[in-house]
């Protein structure tokens, strides 16, 4: 298993620019998130999924979209990037039942806008 | 879900014993205490979870006092590799995982 992967892993952007963050899991889990981590600081929930089809949002929405067409892809959409949109971006997913108490996370993908 | 409260910052020589604290007075009877690390700036590790029993597993053993109200991670021999950010985190364990993340405890092990 590959577990969480995610796509690109550093990224500059201008202001104003779109872009797209590939997240993907091979685990068949149910429940995916994104989260962002600015400098210094813990993690904070963007946008989570329960299940294809099924999104919500997290903490920090403001700025971003998700979508969940298949079990295995969450990918996260930045409309017209802002220098506060600059952070490392986190992808995790997690099963569910008994046994849903670890959160599996990707390596993280790393935005500057500039 | 509950606030928790670390200290910012924490030192231990290789292979003592790291001794991490967190309080969770806020803690409500159905929540868990979870902890994951962040070393460097790779994506966070779950290491062990607890309601009210203390727990162990290969990675580290938790320990919840009675009141549930704090709780300390024990790293038993920590090696270099240990040198991590560590994030205390108290939620109930239903539905989807929306972990709320602190500042955590930054944890440097000495050689």
């Amino acid at each position: 298993n590959a577990g969480v992967t995610q796509t690109p892993k550093f990224r500059i952007l201008k202001i104003g620019q779109s872009m797209t963050l590939q997240c993907t899991q091979d685990m068949n889990h149910n429940y995916m998130y994104w989260y962002r981590q600015d400098p210094g600081m813990g993690l904070k929930l963007i946008y989570y999924s329960v299940g294809a089809g099924i999104t919500d949002k997290g903490e920090v929405p403001n700025g971003y979209n998700v979508s969940r067409s298949t079990t295995e892809d969450f990918p996260l959409r930045l409309e017209l990037a802002a220098p506060s949109q600059t952070s490392v971006y986190f992808c995790a997913s997690s099963t569910t039942g008994l046994s849903s108490y670890e959160q599996y996370f990707g390596p993280g993908t790393r935005l500057t806008v500039t | 879900d509950a606030k928790t409260t670390q200290p910012p910052s924490m030192d231990c020589a290789e292979g003592r014993a790291a001794n991490l604290p967190c309080n969770h007075s806020t803690i409500s009877g159905n929540e868990y205490v979870y902890w994951y690390r962040q070393i460097h700036s790779q994506g966070p590790q779950y290491i062990i979870h607890g309601l009210k029993n203390n727990e162990t597993n290969e990675m580290a053993s938790l320990i919840i006092t009675e009141d549930r109200k704090s709780s300390t991670l024990i790293l038993p021999h920590a090696t270099l590799r240990d040198t991590a950010v560590y994030y205390c985190i108290v939620r109930a364990h239903t539905g989807a995982q929306k972990l709320v993340f602190g500042q955590g405890t930054r944890l440097t092990i000495n050689p």
